[in-house]
């Protein structure tokens, strides 16, 4: 019973290039959070999607990040010209349904840390 | 103020000793919480959820809350050296059932 699968688990990036992180949910599960998680300081929930839907993405930045869960596929968060400050681990989790308590019980991925030179 | 704040620690303790981990939160709205556990360079684990006031026990976890005084505690008894990771309070926020505020973690280090 595989976990949560993320990929890749270490990114390194020069300045204004673009970084894909993918993630691909426990079998079964077909919600999607994306949270960051910066150098001493908790994380942070940036987006939640359904197949084909996002849901919210109210602590998304505005610019240069976007999110995708596709009907067949991973999960990619996309940050397009990355800058030094976008460089943190990207955890991505993932539940079976969004109703009581299951989404509440959000199983996380290994995490993918990318590093902005 | 911030919604979920955590003693970040460092705490260190001798194997089999009573570990007591805390936070408190703001905002008493939906009121799911969450104990996360994570080792170094991994993703957070679940440990356990609860709703209600009270204690909630697994093994040799326990998750208390207190919502008179808003404060959340994660009690580890028999600790051991694989005890020793950070660990995150989290709860749900935003008026949302899914989407979870995390505290800073607290490192614990289980001494053998």
């Amino acid at each position: 019973n595989a976990g949560v699968m993320q990929n890749p688990r270490h990114l390194v990036r020069r300045r204004g290039q673009e970084a894909r992180l993918r993630c691909s949910p426990m079998k079964g599960h077909s919600h999607v959070y994306w949270y960051r998680q910066l150098p001493e300081e908790g994380l942070k929930f940036m987006v939640y999607l359904q197949k084909e839907n996002i849901i919210d993405e109210s602590g998304m930045p505005k610019e240069r990040f976007s999110a995708e869960f596709p009907k067949e596929g991973p999960s990619i968060l996309r940050i397009q010209q990355v800058v030094r400050g976008d460089s943190a681990a990207y955890f991505c989790a993932s539940s079976p349904r969004v109703s009581g308590h299951s989404s509440y019980e959000q199983y996380f991925g290994p995490g993918t840390r990318l590093t902005v030179t | 103020q911030k919604e979920v704040e955590q003693d970040p620690g460092p705490l260190s303790v001798p194997e089999g000793a009573i570990v007591s981990l805390n936070c408190t939160y703001s905002n008493s709205a939906f009121q799911y919480f969450m104990w996360y556990r994570q080792y170094s360079r991994k993703g957070p684990e679940l440990l356990m959820y609860t709703y209600s006031s009270g204690n909630k026990e697994d093994g040799r976890f326990t998750a208390q809350v207190d919502k008179s005084s808003k404060y959340i505690s994660l009690f580890i008894r028999d600790s051991q050296p694989s005890d020793s990771a950070t660990y995150l309070c989290a709860r749900n926020s935003g008026g949302s059932n899914y989407k979870l505020t995390f505290g800073k973690g607290t490192l614990l280090t289980v001494n053998p």
